[in-house]
Order: C-alpha cells, then structure tokens, then sequence
C-alpha cells in the first residue's frame, strides 16, 4: 500500500459545478497537509496548506483534513475553466525529510 | 522575483550520454530537492539536501548524483541516460530548516524535459 492515494481520475464538470478531491494516507504521524495546483507544462505550485486536523478556507477553495479517518479533502466552490489542471495532494511528519506527494488528479471544468 | 530556475528546459539524449540538470533559488532556502515526473507514478523524490553541504537519496536515486554548489544552487546529474530516464524533471526548495516549522510548502521550477533516445 502506497503511503498516499489518490484518485487520477479525470474529472470532468461544468463551470459553477462544486469539486470535491481526495486523499487517503496510512502514516497516522502525518501532520503537515497539503495541495498543490499544477497547470499542464508547469510546475506545482502551493495552493492550501494545513497543519493538523481541521478545516482551512481560502476563497473558492476549502481544504479539510480528518486525521481520525487518514482523509484529506480539497472542495472547490463555483469552479472555472481556469481551475482545470492537476492537483496533487502532499503531506509529512514532523521533522520529515521531505513531502511524500499523491499522483494527482486531472480536474477538467467545462463552460 | 526569479524563485526557482531550471536549466535547461528540454534535453534530448542517446543512451550513454551523460547530462547536468542546474537549479537555482533565489530565496535564501536552507533546503532543495531533485524530483522526477512520470505519467501514472507522481512525483518522486530523487535526492534531496537538507541544507548546504549534505546530500541525500531519496526513493529513485539509482544512476543520478548531485551536487549543493551552494545555498543557492543544486544540480543533478546523470552519468550514463537510460531511457528509463526519460522524464520531466522538477526542482524545488524549501525554507524548512529555518525554525519556521509552521510553513512548509515548496517552491518548485518549470521543470527539464527529459528525453533518452
């Protein structure tokens, strides 16, 4: 079993749609979450970050995280065209060594 | 406001040859990583350095080597491609290190293309 799943997809919705992502992890020490945005020929760049349990909201965008079930969430309100591109989910522990990533999921919002 | 920079951005290579990937941050970050991007697989960790002067593998580090120049600058090299080489390479950097454990996020570069032939 991977340290961190996620669901390639793709997804495909309608502009306005509500997005939800997701990622499972095993390690119960992870404490540090995160999601990074990546457009097609280009770096990740950070896009939510999380320390913890609880909930984050920036925006359009709201990120949870449920340690009690290792299930992290990323929603996407009133989603647009220019929100089409992969997100990657990532987390550590403390101290880690460096940030174990998920594969990504393509997101796809249609006008 | 350059952040991360990768040279070069495309690179194709016969089996054999061998190649240096640059990065540079211009960010004062203690730590930097070498990541590689295939379809189907993520993002995996190649080598990583902590802060300047240590170096360490990662999950793939066969047939790669690097190098911290400096704080600035990490490269990557490999000494004989493989097509199983073939990928797109990322660097990235990281304030981790500082004593502010409460942000943690990366920068990355625009990533090397990598093609073996």
């Amino acid at each position: 079993q991977k340290e961190v799943e996620q669901d390639p997809g793709p997804l495909s919705v309608p502009e306005g749609a509500i997005v939800s992502l997701n990622c499972t992890y095993s390690n119960s020490a992870f404490q540090y979450f995160m999601w990074y945005r990546q457009y097609s020929r280009k770096g990740p760049e950070l896009l939510m970050y999380t320390y913890s349990s609880g909930n984050k909201e920036d925006g359009r965008f709201t990120a949870q995280v449920d340690k009690s079930s290792k299930y992290i969430s990323l929603f996407i309100r009133d989603s647009q065209p220019s929100d089409s591109a992969t997100y990657l989910c990532a987390m550590s522990v403390p101290a880690g060594t460096a940030l174990i990533f998920g594969k990504g999921t393509t997101l796809s919002v249609s006008s | 406001n350059a952040g991360v920079t990768q040279t070069p951005k495309f690179q194709v290579l016969k089996t054999g040859q061998s190649m240096t990937l640059q990065c540079a941050q211009d960010m004062n970050h203690n730590s930097m990583y070498w990541y590689r991007q295939d379809p189907g697989m993520g993002l995996r960790l190649i080598y990583y350095s902590a802060s300047e002067g240590t170096t360490d593998k990662g999950e793939v580090p066969n047939g790669y080597n690097v190098s911290r120049l400096n704080k600035r600058e990490f490269s990557l090299r490999l000494e004989s491609a493989a097509p199983s080489q073939t990928s797109v390479y990322f660097c990235a950097s990281s304030p981790r290190g500082t004593g502010d454990w409460d942000y943690y996020g990366y920068t990355f570069g625009s990533g090397t293309r990598l093609t073996v032939v």
